[in-house]
């Protein structure tokens, strides 16, 4: 799977859009980007995927470079209910076999009033 | 609504008691999963089950058994709980053909 980079932390004014970039310089051909969220200690939640063109959804929207080495999650609209870890996971289509998600460090935004 | 249980959520025990998490879906997902999450080394998956009477190793298997008798239900079984399985636990679901996992609320266990 490639490796995925990440800013430790960012912060975001509440009602603003929260941009999270990652970078994945290495991904192949065939890897998907996921995007999954942590909230203090829950369970992750799984935000959007994406493998070539940009995607969107009523959580967010997922931007992926036309080289595919980089991508961004946005969130439109952040609310203080969306401080949580945001994980980036790049790796094969997770549609078989162990289909484990690797988490990395994240990164920990925090949404200000 | 469409969830993952897991129980007990909090689980303060000792050295050698034997243990079982259970975790259950029902949303009739074939693939299930065991996460434990530490401190600065992430999520690693301890079992999976790609459907009934279908299990196989994670990355951390050693010390930790699990069962698929029925499709909702994975629980994770701990014969001999030590210290360093203290951990925060997770339990996930997926319908094969999708992408998205479900995860459970988690279990905090702790061995003393």
């Amino acid at each position: 799977d490639a490796k995925t980079t990440q800013p430790p932390s960012m912060d975001c004014a509440e009602g603003r859009a929260a941009n999270l970039p990652c970078n994945h310089s290495t991904i192949s051909g065939n890897e998907y980007v996921y995007w999954y969220r942590q909230i203090h200690s829950q369970g992750p939640q799984y935000i959007i995927h994406g493998l070539k063109n940009n995607e969107t959804n009523e959580m967010a929207s997922l931007i992926i470079t036309e080289d595919r080495k980089s991508s961004t999650l946005i969130l439109p609209h952040a609310t203080l209910r969306d401080t949580a870890v945001y994980y980036c996971i790049v790796r094969v289509a997770i549609i078989q076999g162990a289909q484990k998600l690797v988490f990395g460090q994240g990164t920990r935004l925090t949404i200000n009033p | 609504e469409a969830q993952v249980t897991q129980n007990p959520r909090y689980l303060i025990t000792v050295t050698g008691k034997k243990l079982t998490v259970t975790c259950s879906q029902n949303m009739n997902h074939e693939y299930m999963s065991w996460y434990r999450q530490d401190p600065g080394l992430g999520l690693r998956q301890i079992y999976y089950s790609m459907n009934v009477e279908v299990t196989d190793k994670g990355d951390v298997p050693e010390g930790y058994k699990v069962s698929r008798k029925e499709k909702r239900n994975f629980p994770l079984i701990l014969e001999s709980p030590s210290p360093n399985q203290t951990s925060l636990y997770f339990c996930a679901s997926r319908q094969t053909g999708f992408h998205e996992q479900y995860f459970g609320p988690g279990t905090r266990l702790t061995v003393t």
